[in-house]
Order: C-alpha cells, then sequence, then structure tokens
C-alpha cells in the first residue's frame, strides 16, 4: 500500500516568510509525528498527534512553529517568520498505534531558507 | 531515556558480514532495544528490535546478551545498497524516537 507522503518535497523561502508542509499518513494510522534532521541537530522529535490531539509538542523549538491534524489524517506544520536556523528536512512519520516503535517515515521536506 | 553509544562510522567490503555495536548501560527493565536504517535522502526505515538474547529477520540479526547493556546487529554478506546510517535506540512505551548520531556504514565494492 502507499507509504507516508508529505509535500512538497523541496521548499526555497525567504527569511520572515510563513511555510506549511503536509504530511500524509499511512491510511489506518492513529499515531502521527514529526521530526526535524539537520547537519548539525541530528533528526530530533518535534511533535507527536494522537488522533487530531497532540499530547507531546515539547520538541517544538519556538512559538514559530506549530501543527495541526485534521480527520485524524493529514498533518500541517507550519513555521512562521522563518529563520535561517529552520533550515533543515522535515520528516513525517506515522505508526499503527500510539507508542509503537516501529514507525514509517515519509520522505521529507527539504526546507532552506535564504 | 537510556543514552546509546555506537562508533561513528565503519567500512566493510561487499560480501562481508558486519557487525555495530551499541552500548546502553542504563537501560531498563522495560526497555526494548531497536535499529533503524537510514539511507541518503530518505527519511529511516525500521529494521529490527529485540528484548534479550537473538533476534533474527530478513534484513538482520539482533544480538543481545544476558545483561541487556548493549547489542550487536549483524548484516549478513554486506552490498553496496546497505550503505546506510545505522541507529540503535532505546524505547519504552514512548511515544518519540530519541535518534542519536548512528553509525555510517560505508559498503565498498
Amino acid at each position: 500500500g502507499a507509504g507516508v507522503s508529505q509535500s512538497p518535497s523541496n521548499k526555497v523561502t525567504e527569511k520572515g516568510k510563513d511555510v506549511e508542509l503536509r504530511c500524509d499518513p499511512i491510511s489506518g494510522h492513529t499515531a502521527l509525528y514529526w521530526y526535524r534532521q539537520s547537519l548539525g541537530q541530528g533528526l530530533e522529535f518535534l511533535i507527536y498527534f494522537q488522533g487530531n490531539s497532540a499530547p507531546d509538542k515539547s520538541g517544538l523549538p519556538s512559538d514559530r512553529f506549530s501543527a495541526e491534524r485534521t480527520g485524524g489524517s493529514v498533518s500541517t506544520l507550519t513555521i512562521q517568520r522563518t529563520q535561517q536556523e529552520d533550515s533543515a528536512v522535515y520528516l513525517c512519520a506515522s505508526s499503527l498505534t500510539p507508542g509503537a516503535h516501529e514507525q514509517y517515515f515519509g520522505p521529507g521536506t527539504r526546507l532552506t531558507v535564504t | 531515556l537510556a543514552k546509546t553509544t555506537q562508533p561513528i562510522s565503519m567500512d566493510s567490503y561487499e560480501g562481508q558480514e558486519v557487525n555495530i555495536t551499541c552500548s546502553h548501560n542504563n537501560i531498563a527493565t522495560n526497555d526494548y532495544i531497536t535499529w533503524y536504517q537510514q539511507f541518503p535522502s530518505q527519511g529511516p526505515r525500521f529494521i529490527i528490535q529485540g528484548y534479550k538474547t537473538k533476534v533474527t529477520n530478513e534484513v538482520a540479526s539482533l544480538f543481545i546478551p544476558a545483561d541487556r547493556k548493549s547489542s550487536t546487529l549483524s548484516l549478513p554478506r554486506v552490498s553496496l545498497s546497505d550503505t546506510a546510517v545505522y541507529y540503535c535506540l532505546v524505547l519504552n512505551n514512548t511515544d518519540k524516537l530519541i535518534f542519536g548520531t548512528g553509525t555510517r556504514l560505508q559498503v565498498f565494492p
């Protein structure tokens, strides 16, 4: 079946602009996760959704970052007033049940802030 | 969460067996040892998970000694396509994956 998909695959934006990153999880997966991978920081957790609610937002680096999930499916990660340090690959993952150790990752969105 | 330590990089040749060892000295009773693989420009992929002794699947084997303070991921007869970063994670009933720096495996012809 279809895996996790993310769009866009690449995004170049100017500093100060807002961006929206989209994630389509595997159908039927109740848990959805956002991670960020950058050269300096490795792969870091951002936020986790169980259904449409986000019990764990502990990884969001600042209040410029927000995310929502609707219909227990698609999720959008929004970064407001982007900064150069936001440049990274943003990865989305989903799992069948919350707390499952096997998470399925999408290909990521490469964000470049100029 | 238990901290893991693994080699930064390893080199191998096609056809050889590769063993990547991970140390997790403060692993807790309810922790599981999980390995992910990440190819360039892709998201990580779950490879294998175990609690104790030995686990084997079509991709790899995972060896865990009785004290569980370390584990070894074994890749039999590697090919060029096994060139990737391999992450060792120690997980309990957690909702997020905590990745370390991983081991960058380079397979040469």
